[in-house]
């Protein structure tokens, strides 16, 4: 069964880069028409899609993060990576990777199984 | 593109149903039948429960159930238990490629 691992640093500077990744296990990023994602949830708010990545390295992102969002692949590592540049006070959240189902075209249909999470505090 | 739009929070009573709303617009939820719903309990990561409107996942009770009039999505949970206390999200295909979550509700079992 797919598992998700989310890691990288707890804590960034403003202005800096934030890097976090995900690690699949169980399962190659690589077998079945999935594609694989990052959401964002601050402390006590609502959930935030970031973007999302095929191991092709296709990639679509949130329009409001879009210019300071690099989500990349390794299908070698079985990994896939986010860089958010540029980071503020209101980036501070929990970030999740998950899959995401692919029905075709322009059909994304679920998140699951989704990555325990990591808790990224911007902060000086 | 602005949040899907979802009560903040809603409560039942144990034995009842409970019916939770998503709102979106004609250019998400109203157009497109690729709405999910998620259950996440405190500092759990969240669990998909239904998509595609109304699909339920293998091992997902079929106590959830979802729905969907013209913008507006619905989660319904019936036979209300004490384990269903958890926040529910609601997730929208927003065309372009993008999706939309809602800011999320708040299931509290008296």
């Amino acid at each position: 069964q797919v598992q998700l691992q989310e890691s990288g640093p707890g804590l960034v500077k403003p202005s800096q880069t934030l890097s976090l990744t995900c690690t699949v296990s169980g399962g190659s990023i690589s077998s079945g028409s999935y594609y694989w994602g990052w959401i964002r949830q601050p402390a006590g708010k609502g959930l935030e899609w970031i973007g999302r990545i095929y191991p092709s390295g296709s990639t679509n992102y949130n329009p409001s993060l879009k210019s300071r969002v690099t989500i990349s692949v390794d299908t070698s590592k079985n990994q896939l990576s986010l860089k958010l540049t540029s980071v503020t006070a209101a980036d501070t959240a929990m970030y999740y990777c998950a899959r995401e189902g692919f029905c075709g075209g322009d059909c994304f249909n679920w998140f699951d199984p989704w990555g325990q999470g990591t808790l990224v505090t911007v902060s000086s | 593109q602005s949040a899907l739009t979802q009560l903040a929070s809603v409560s039942g009573s144990p034995g009842q149903s409970t019916t939770i709303a998503c709102t979106g617009t004609s250019s998400d939820v109203g157009i497109y039948n690729l709405v999910s719903w998620y259950q996440q309990y405190p500092g759990k990561a969240p669990k998909l429960m239904i998509y595609e409107v109304s699909k339920r996942p293998s091992g997902v009770s079929n106590r959830f159930s979802g729905s969907k009039s013209g913008n507006t999505a619905s989660l319904t949970i019936s036979g209300l238990q004490a384990e269903d206390e958890a926040n529910y999200y609601c997730c929208s295909y927003a065309g372009s490629s993008t999706l939309l979550f809602g800011g999320g509700t708040k299931l509290t079992v008296l």
